[in-house]
């Protein structure tokens, strides 16, 4: 099975300020990626696919970049609705995996 | 707009069944494979399975095969889990998405498995 895994696990960013999130694959996925935003009490929220391809409605703020193991979701300025819990997942490989998340709280 | 509307959560006793459903609207329900993912308390998500538009390709998480099982029905627009042998370590929120890009999710339904 792929392991997604994700750091930090928990990033402070003021807003205003740039996040950046990694997350590393256990083997290549190519392209095969993607980015979720989860609120307490909601449910994920697809934000970017296929590595760096906005979802529909998804500000420009937003960004995601890499291939293979090495991927960045990266939000320019931050916005106080930005702050939430974010997944990777791949797609390349059954069963299709996530990573554990990288909690973004304000600073 | 598009909406997914789980349903049939609720409390089970270990080795118990339930069977959840996922009302689907505002899209073309049979062009688009369809998902099941859980977040048990406090943790990530998991994948538990998937099926085709047509219902000809389903997968499963080892987790779960051999006791779940994925269906869908086209003409009422609905996802299906039948879930058998339920262990207490399946205790999450199930939700159901649209697409193998999970572009749209369901509020999700809680499965508490307790005795």
């Amino acid at each position: 099975e792929m392991v997604m895994t994700q750091s930090p696990a928990t990033l402070s960013v003021s807003p205003g300020e740039r996040a950046t999130l990694s997350c590393r694959a256990s083997q290549s996925v190519s392209s095969n990626l993607a980015w979720y935003q989860q609120k307490p009490g909601q449910a994920p929220r697809l934000l970017i696919y296929g590595a760096s391809t906005r979802a529909t409605g998804i500000p420009a703020r937003f960004s995601g970049s890499g291939s293979g193991t090495e991927f960045t979701l990266t939000i320019s300025s931050l916005q106080s609705e930005d702050f939430a819990v974010y997944y990777c997942q791949q797609y390349n490989n059954w069963p299709y995996t996530f990573g554990q998340g990288t909690k973004l709280e304000i600073k | 707009q598009v909406q997914l509307v789980e349903s049939g959560g609720g409390l089970v006793k270990p080795g118990g069944s339930l069977r959840l459903s996922c009302a689907a609207s505002a899209f073309t329900f049979s062009d688009y494979y369809m998902s099941w993912i859980r977040q048990a308390p406090g943790k990530g998500l998991e994948w538990i399975s998937y099926i085709s538009s047509g219902s000809s390709i389903t997968n499963y998480a080892d987790s779960v095969k051999g006791r779940f099982t994925i269906s869908r029905d086209n003409a009422k627009n609905s996802l299906y889990l039948q879930m058998n042998s339920l262990r207490v370590e399946d205790t999450a929120v199930y939700y159901c998405a649209r697409n193998l890009d999970l572009r749209d999710w369901g509020q999700g339904t809680l499965v508490t498995v307790s005795s």
